[in-house]
């Protein structure tokens, strides 16, 4: 079972910007851990999209983002799209069960 | 460029052991950073199972670590996964990574195979 939670889903219009958050404890994220973000293309294998809390990997547009604060972190899209109609799940370490955890996945639809 | 593919059978027997080898290109194993292995059951979410380092240097995920062994084979620049006694629940798309480890804190998966189909069934 995921230690960090998500929104199932969210949505929005192209063009608009949407947050997912993804919620911890003081043994991951309220720890100091850092969260990253991967965003999963149906039938494709995750890909990096953030690291280290809020920093893009070279070839991620800047129309993603990201952010952390006490025992949570968020992910921003702004200008949706409808290529960024995928899964995105955050992870990060957790000290109590001694390993990395990811977040439950939320699925974004562009409408 | 970075690339890992994995290998191995895509069916697997109740009880018996899933065995996976990942073979990296465009990087050297030995040159450093950890290996690793995610899996995703079919609909579901992601879960870490382990990584090694060149050196052998292992971290399992203690929900997984009685049945879990994962090895490198530097001269072929391949690590590899076994999982024992295995059910179906260990039915998933597993995903050879490679692993951004400078320490706890900051760690991440850069670098992810496409992933294979494991189906547990008789």
């Amino acid at each position: 079972q995921s230690v960090l939670t998500q929104p199932p889903s969210v949505s929005g219009a192209p063009g608009q910007r949407v947050t997912i958050s993804c919620t911890g404890s003081s043994s991951n994220i309220g720890a100091g851990y850092d969260v990253h973000w991967y965003q999963q293309l149906p039938g494709t294998a995750p890909k990096l999209l953030i690291y280290g809390n809020s920093n893009r990997p070279s070839g991620v547009p800047d129309r993603f983002s990201g952010s952390k604060s006490g025992t949570s972190a968020s992910l921003a899209i702004s200008g949706l799209q409808a290529e960024d109609e995928a899964d995105y799940y955050c992870q990060s370490y957790d000290s109590s069960l001694s390993g990395y955890v990811f977040g439950t996945g939320t699925k974004v639809t562009v409408l | 460029q970075v690339h890992l593919q994995e290998s191995g059978p895509g069916l697997v027997k109740p009880s018996e052991t899933l065995s996976l080898t990942c073979t990296v290109s465009g990087y050297s194993i030995s040159s450093g950073y950890y290996w690793g292995w995610v899996r995703q059951p079919p609909g579901e979410g992601l879960e870490w199972i382990g990584k090694i380092y060149h050196t052998g240097n292992t971290y399992y995920n203690p929900s997984l670590k009685s049945r879990v062994t994962i090895s490198v084979d530097t001269s072929n620049n391949q690590f590899s996964l076994k999982l024992s006694s295995v059910t179906a629940a260990d039915t998933a798309v597993y995903h050879c990574t490679r692993v951004y480890s400078f320490t706890a804190s900051t760690d991440y998966f850069d670098y992810w195979g496409q992933g294979t189909l494991v189906t547990v069934s008789s």
